[in-house]
């Protein structure tokens, strides 16, 4: 089945600093990413959509200067957080459809990253 | 997007039969319902999808009236390891570029002793 891995799982980082997460898509190719946040006891948070090729597009209320995205190959979207704070702290997940299904089984998620600034 | 109401909690025993029911009222006609579990820091993982009627699979089963309107998913003989948060979702159906996902609260099934 489709797999979409992760990484990394956690990450601990110092405030104001950078981190990267990475998603791909392992065998199958994904025209289009998802990255969702989730906080502790909610669900999960659509934050924007990442496209392959071209600029990622953002929900209302997040900052595309903080929450980078970049989906430079079909198997591979990045989110850097940059200049992180303790608020950033959350859970990361991304999630991607194999393109070529005309009707899946549904969107393969990540493992999810668990970031924690200090 | 439609939005999907399912209930905060529930618990049951192992053994037992749950059901968790959903509903989407303004479900669209190209709309397919899916529902995802999720445990504790894990991303959500898929356990079944449908259209209409009813759905098998060797975890579950989803069962969707004729309106569409509701949709439930039904475990037979849980286990405490089925113990997580389980997702109804409707939208990011056939044909055409993915569309996005959206999550509701989710129901919280405890599996007790």
């Amino acid at each position: 089945g489709a797999v979409v891995s992760q990484h990394p799982s956690w990450v601990i980082c110092k405030s104001g600093t950078s981190v990267k997460i990475e998603c791909r898509s392992l065998d199958f190719q994904a025209t289009t990413m998802f990255w969702y946040r989730q906080f502790p006891k909610q669900s999960l948070m659509l934050m924007a959509t990442s496209n392959e090729g071209s600029k990622a597009t953002y929900e209302q209320g997040v900052e595309k200067d903080k929450f980078l995205i970049n989906h430079a190959s079909l198997t591979l979207s990045t989110l850097t957080v940059t200049s992180a704070h303790p608020e950033d702290s959350s859970f990361y997940i991304c999630s991607a459809r194999d393109r070529l299904y005309d009707r899946d089984y549904g969107y393969t998620f990540g493992s999810g990253t668990r970031l924690t600034v200090v | 997007l439609a939005k999907t109401t399912q209930p905060i909690s529930m618990d049951s025993y192992e053994g037992q039969e749950v059901n968790i029911t959903c509903s989407h009222n303004n479900i669209a006609t190209n709309d397919y319902i899916t529902w995802y579990q999720q445990f504790p820091s894990q991303g959500p993982r898929f356990i079944i999808q449908g259209y209409k009627t009813k759905v098998t699979n060797e975890v579950a089963s989803l069962f969707i009236p004729a309106d569409r309107k509701s949709s439930t998913l039904s475990l037979p003989r849980v286990s405490l390891s089925d113990t997580a948060v389980y997702y109804c979702l409707v939208g990011g159906g056939s044909s055409g570029s993915a569309r996005q996902l959206t999550f509701g609260s989710g129901t919280q099934l405890t599996v007790l002793p």
